[in-house]
């Protein structure tokens, strides 16, 4: 893999439901895996920087797990709620300082 | 407030009159970058910089050129605007190394339209 790739492109789920996307990355010359939040018309905001392989890091209902061997982390959201719809877009950050960002996944909970 | 300051946020301009778009972070961050986003390409990094006189190429760096000359400030200069860089374009700041906690802040964007 030569570029930051993410799926499903685009998601839609009722209210409750939970949800997991993928990004996957080239796993040479790995420095971190970040995870954003990017709601409309705001900025990218900041979810998880992750760094070790096996990292799983949390917060509230939305956590993340990194595997750098295989170049792959996951995005769970337990319980989606109506403001949980946003784009998430993960970046890989290189080692020569380099980010690459995923084209990202469209959240859409239906309440 | 720590935040990334990106000015104007709005611009239309003409094809060939050179533009800047500021970028200011109260952060002491070292690393600051700027990217574009497009419909259906995500965000694409067009150049960075480490620190203060260091800045190195992104992905897409053609037509665009930076500077660094204090650490809390990156402009991006558009020498002679085209039609292809009518984006929306982002600024953003981090810390560059330190265990890990290099997430980026980003500030709110310029939408710049070249006619």
């Amino acid at each position: 893999i030569l570029n930051v790739e993410q799926s499903p492109q685009s998601l839609h789920v009722q209210e409750g439901d939970s949800t997991n996307f993928t990004c996957s990355f080239p796993s040479s010359n790995f420095y971190a895996l970040h995870w954003y939040r990017w709601e409309t018309a705001k900025s990218p905001e900041a979810l998880f920087v992750m760094t070790l392989n096996g990292d799983e890091k949390k917060k509230g209902r939305i956590s993340a797990t990194l595997n750098t061997k295989e170049g792959y982390s996951y995005l769970y959201i337990k319980g989606s709620q109506p403001e949980d719809s946003a784009t998430y877009l993960c970046a890989q950050k290189t080692s020569y300082d380099k980010v690459i960002f995923g084209p990202g996944t469209s959240l859409s909970v239906i309440p | 407030e720590a935040q990334v300051t990106q000015n104007p946020r709005y611009l239309i301009t003409v094809t060939g009159k050179k533009l800047t778009v500021t970028c200011s972070q109260n952060m002491n961050h070292e690393y600051m970058s700027w990217y574009r986003q497009d419909p259906g390409l995500g965000l694409r990094q067009i150049y960075y910089s480490m620190n203060v006189e260091v800045t190195d190429k992104g992905d897409v760096p053609e037509g665009y050129k930076v500077s660094r000359k204090e650490k809390r400030n990156f402009p991006l200069i558009l020498e002679s605007p085209s039609p292809n860089q009518t984006s929306l374009y982002f600024c953003a700041s981090s810390l560059r190394r330190t265990g890990g906690n290099t997430e980026a802040f980003f500030g709110q964007g310029t939408r710049l339209t070249v006619v």
